[in-house]
């Protein structure tokens, strides 16, 4: 079975800070890997992607996050937080081509501090 | 583009009742999803359906849970009957196929009192 594990339930950053939200994963073969942010009343919105390729993968808003097969984690980066990035974020994991069913974690909630 | 609808945003309802939710895909859309969200936790896929065919509903109590999309479009989710364990955000997500990301709606805030 695949799973997703979001070790921290909250991470505070400061402002113009880099900030950091983990995600390790278990599937069986290749995965493709996704993070989602929530906004509060709000549904989940795409971030980024891996599927395959270069291991840094660049989305929306400017995050980015790096695919390591050894650690098998791909945790979610930017350079300087916004206050506006406070959310909900959200890794997905599915165990690629023919797989279809999409394992999120629990979440991470990002405060970034003015 | 017109992202993926759904209605009603909150329901009420009393245990035992029954309630249904109606969900619009973003057009063009082959692949539709209904998740399940409990206050705390992540996204739980229900069921998957590719065009109007079901992929997978491994996850979904069929006991009191029912889902169908006709011809290959919206989609309704039902519960009957509802219990209070059944309280949380249902999820409707849309991708051009089963390989893509996802796109969600706004969700459904059900309360079962």
């Amino acid at each position: 079975a695949q799973s997703v594990a979001q070790p921290e339930d909250q991470v505070n950053v400061a402002e113009g800070n880099p900030l950091t939200v983990k995600c390790t994963y278990s599937v069986s073969g290749n995965p493709y890997l996704f993070w989602y942010v929530q906004y509060p009343n709000r549904g989940l919105q795409f971030l980024l992607k891996y599927i395959t390729g270069d291991n840094l993968v660049k989305g929306s808003y400017g995050f980015e996050a790096e695919f390591n097969k050894s650690q098998t984690s791909f945790h979610l980066k930017k350079p300087s937080a916004l206050v506006s990035d406070s959310a909900l974020y959200f890794c997905a994991v599915r165990a690629g081509a023919g797989s279809y069913q999409l394992t999120f974690g629990k979440g991470t909630k990002l405060s970034v501090i003015p | 583009e017109a992202g993926v609808a759904q209605s009603p945003r909150y329901k009420i309802i009393e245990k035992r009742q029954s309630v249904a939710f109606w969900c619009n895909p973003i057009s063009g859309h082959a692949t539709l999803y209904w998740y399940q969200q409990i206050l705390g936790q992540g996204p739980k896929l229900l069921i998957q359906f590719q065009n109007n065919g079901v992929v997978d509903d491994s996850q979904l109590p069929k006991d009191r849970f029912s889902a169908e999309r006709l011809k290959g479009v919206d989609s309704t989710l039902k519960i009957q009957p509802a219990k209070l364990e059944d309280s949380a955000v249902y999820l409707c997500a849309s991708s051009p196929s089963g390989i893509h990301e996802q796109y969600f709606g706004p969700g459904t805030r059900l309360t079962v009192t």
